[in-house]
């Protein structure tokens, strides 16, 4: 079985300042990882994945996050933000086999950008 | 391409009573996974439905079933409400090909 912890429930940033949004996971197995983003009274879009090769992967509205295996994290960052990244933000892990496709969810961080 | 849609958007319903949830996954998806959502929380997996078989299920007890159509749109009922059942139930589609899923936009059920 797999567990997420987003280690932020909240995390309040002014416009154009970098932020960084905190994930571990814990597994016995190899995981595939994703960062999706919920706008209120909305579902959830993907906002990028980590399934194989780059440790970095990159969102097209300038996201990123970093696998690091050693650590069993998977944090999002991004180096200026805009108001329009006000929302939800949930880490999730799911495994191969059995597991595939069946989404193990963070509680999610409240990033909340301060004009 | 069509995404995910799911209705009703809004529900409101009396402890005890039962609820049926619907699903239409992406054009080309044949996987169908819901998850419930309490205010405040995380998505938990209910259960998955592949080619019209329940494909794993989450630790949620049986008055939670579903269903998969051969055109994989899915139901999700929900037997004898209780008020915890009150949450944002999402429904997601994904196809064998990739592990992401693609999710609709909710329905709100409220247990009152």
């Amino acid at each position: 079985a797999q567990s997420v912890t987003q280690l932020d429930s909240q995390v309040p940033v002014f416009e154009e300042a970098p932020v960084e949004l905190r994930c571990n996971y814990s597994s016995s197995v190899s995981v595939y990882l994703f960062w999706y983003v919920q706008y209120p009274n909305q579902g959830l879009q993907l906002l990028l994945k980590y399934l194989s090769g780059s440790t970095l992967v990159e969102s097209i509205n300038g996201f990123e996050a970093e696998f690091n295996k050693s650590q069993t994290s998977f944090h999002l960052r991004k180096p200026s933000v805009h108001i329009s990244d006000t929302a939800e933000y949930f880490c999730a892990v799911t495994a191969g086999g059995t597991s595939y496709g069946k989404l193990t969810f963070g509680q999610g961080t409240i990033l909340t950008v301060h004009p | 391409e069509t995404g995910v849609t799911q209705s009703p958007t809004h529900l409101i319903k009396t402890r005890g009573q039962q609820v049926t949830l619907r699903c239409s996954s992406q054009s080309g998806h044949n996987t169908v996974s819901w998850y419930q959502q309490a205010l405040g929380q995380g998505p938990q997996f209910i259960f998955q439905y592949y080619r019209e078989e329940e494909n794993g299920r989450g630790n949620f007890p049986p008055r939670f079933s579903g269903l998969q159509f051969p055109n994989y749109s899915s139901e999700l009922n929900v037997n004898a409400l209780e008020l915890d059942d009150s949450a944002l139930y999402l429904c997601a589609s994904s196809s064998d090909q990739e592990y992401e899923q693609y999710f609709g936009p909710g329905t709100r059920l409220t247990v009152t």
